[in-house]
């Protein structure tokens, strides 16, 4: 069973910039969820998706974030414009569907904003 | 509010001697449980899960963790540590509602 895949593995992007991320869950699972990890602290839900619908997107910042996900399968999130703390690593998971299964995680992508 | 207490920030054993990484939990009903590990500069991997079957949970590279209800706890333990399972730990609780991760226990192996 392939993995979920995320790209890119680093971006290193100014201040004020935009940046997007790239995920494609494990194939048949119906539940995306999109996390940020600050170093040094444990991963934060940022939006979870049942198919291509919202779940929860309380912790978002929408001022400056989005997130879509085309067709229930890819998902892309967005940053713009970028401030220095949103370096982190952004991490996306996937399940079949209620979290009692677990979720797979990719490997992530580091972000660094100068 | 539903949480997850990970009562050691750093835990740090000799290589050889068992490993107890403690995990607490507070919930109205039986939650599913999990714990991950994430190495450095790696993804987070299943180590293991309960989900209300057998309270003894076996998982991967010789961990398992038990639930018990009574001490609302479910602490990840491992007979003899080796050096690669040096890393971070997470507990995450998830369920029907919002999935909470634990702060994270860095375990450190000494040689």
């Amino acid at each position: 069973e392939a993995g979920v895949a995320q790209s890119p593995r680093y971006k290193i992007i100014e201040k004020r910039q935009s940046v997007a991320f790239w995920c494609n869950p494990i194939s048949g699972h119906a539940t995306l969820y999109w996390y940020q990890q600050i170093l040094g602290q444990g991963p934060k839900l940022l939006i979870q998706f049942q198919n291509n619908g919202v779940v929860d997107d309380s912790q978002l910042p929408k001022d400056r974030f989005s997130a879509e996900r085309l067709k229930g399968v890819d998902s892309t999130l967005k940053i713009q414009p970028a401030k220095l703390e949103d370096s982190a690593v952004y991490l996306c998971a996937s399940s079949p569907g209620s979290i009692i299964y677990g979720y797979t995680f990719g490997s992530g992508t580091r972000l660094t904003v100068v | 509010a539903q949480s997850v207490t990970q009562l050691d920030s750093h835990v740090s054993v000799s290589e050889g001697t068992p490993v107890l990484l403690r995990c607490n939990y507070s919930s109205s009903y039986s939650p599913s449980l999990f714990w991950y590990v994430q190495h450095p500069n790696k993804g987070l991997q299943l180590l293991l899960k309960y989900t209300s079957a057998a309270t003894l949970v076996k998982g991967i590279n010789g961990f398992e963790a038990e639930f018990k209800k009574s001490e609302t706890s479910f602490h990840l333990t491992k007979p003899s540590a080796h050096m690669s399972d040096a890393a971070e730990y997470f507990c995450v609780r998830g369920g029907y509602q919002k999935v909470t991760f634990g702060t994270g226990t860095k375990l450190q192996v000494i040689p």
